[in-house]
């Protein structure tokens, strides 16, 4: 099995910062990841996939980079509506979730 | 645009069966675009992929609960079906049925999602 490490599990930032989250895989996925956005209440939503691609819709203040088994997020200038916990996913094999970080206003 | 709607009992007996419904509308079942499946969130926790059915049935389970999990597809309903065996209280979590695209390795159109308790 291909283990998750997402960093951190919470962060507290100001509207406007830059923010960054980390996940490490267990073994080399190449840049088989994928991003999620959950609200609270709601059903995870999709930001990016191949590590670094923007699904269509989504907002240019997200990023993604990183391939092999470490991969980071970014969320370039911190809106109010991006509080929200945000998941890594793999899927060079089979399909696991990283643990979440819960973005939180400071 | 697809959307996805689980169904099913929001309560379940330990050592029974919870069975679940996602009615799926705005496009085929039978589109060869996705993998029909399923994820579930304990609560207040993360992540849980539990498996994923294609229209031709072929399927894939996460091994971890392969010997309690099927899964099963409609194509004349457009719909398609989790059944999850021998519950305990560690069965109960929100599901979501969602679709899968092999493409992206992600999952892009998701249900509601319905929490299914476990208790007697």
């Amino acid at each position: 099995d291909i283990q998750m490490t997402q960093s951190p599990s919470s962060l507290s930032a100001s509207v406007g910062d830059r923010v960054t989250i980390t996940c490490q895989t267990s073994q080399d996925i190449g840049n088989y990841l994928s991003w999620y956005q959950q609200k609270p209440g709601k059903a995870p939503k999709l930001l990016m996939y191949d590590a670094s691609n923007l699904e269509t819709g989504v907002p240019s203040r997200f990023s993604g980079r990183g391939s092999g088994t470490d991969f980071t997020f970014t969320i370039s200038s911190l809106q109010p509506e991006d509080i929200a916990t945000y998941y890594c996913q793999q899927y060079d094999n089979l399909l696991t979730f990283g643990g979440g970080t819960k973005v939180e206003l400071k | 645009q697809l959307q996805l709607q689980e169904s099913g009992p929001g309560l379940v007996k330990p050592s029974q069966t919870l069975s679940l419904t996602c009615t799926v509308s705005g496009g085929s079942i039978s589109d060869a675009t996705y993998y029909w499946s399923w994820i579930r969130q304990h609560p207040g926790k993360g992540l849980e992929w539990l498996g994923y059915i294609y229209y031709n049935g072929y399927i894939s389970y996460n091994p971890s609960l392969k010997s309690r999990v099927s899964v099963s597809i409609d194509t004349s309903q457009n719909q398609f079906s989790l059944k999850v065996s021998s519950v305990t209280a560690a069965d109960t979590a929100v599901y979501y049925c969602a679709t899968y695209n092999y493409a992206t390795g992600s999952f892009h159109y998701w249900g509601q999602g319905t929490l299914v308790t476990v208790s007697s």
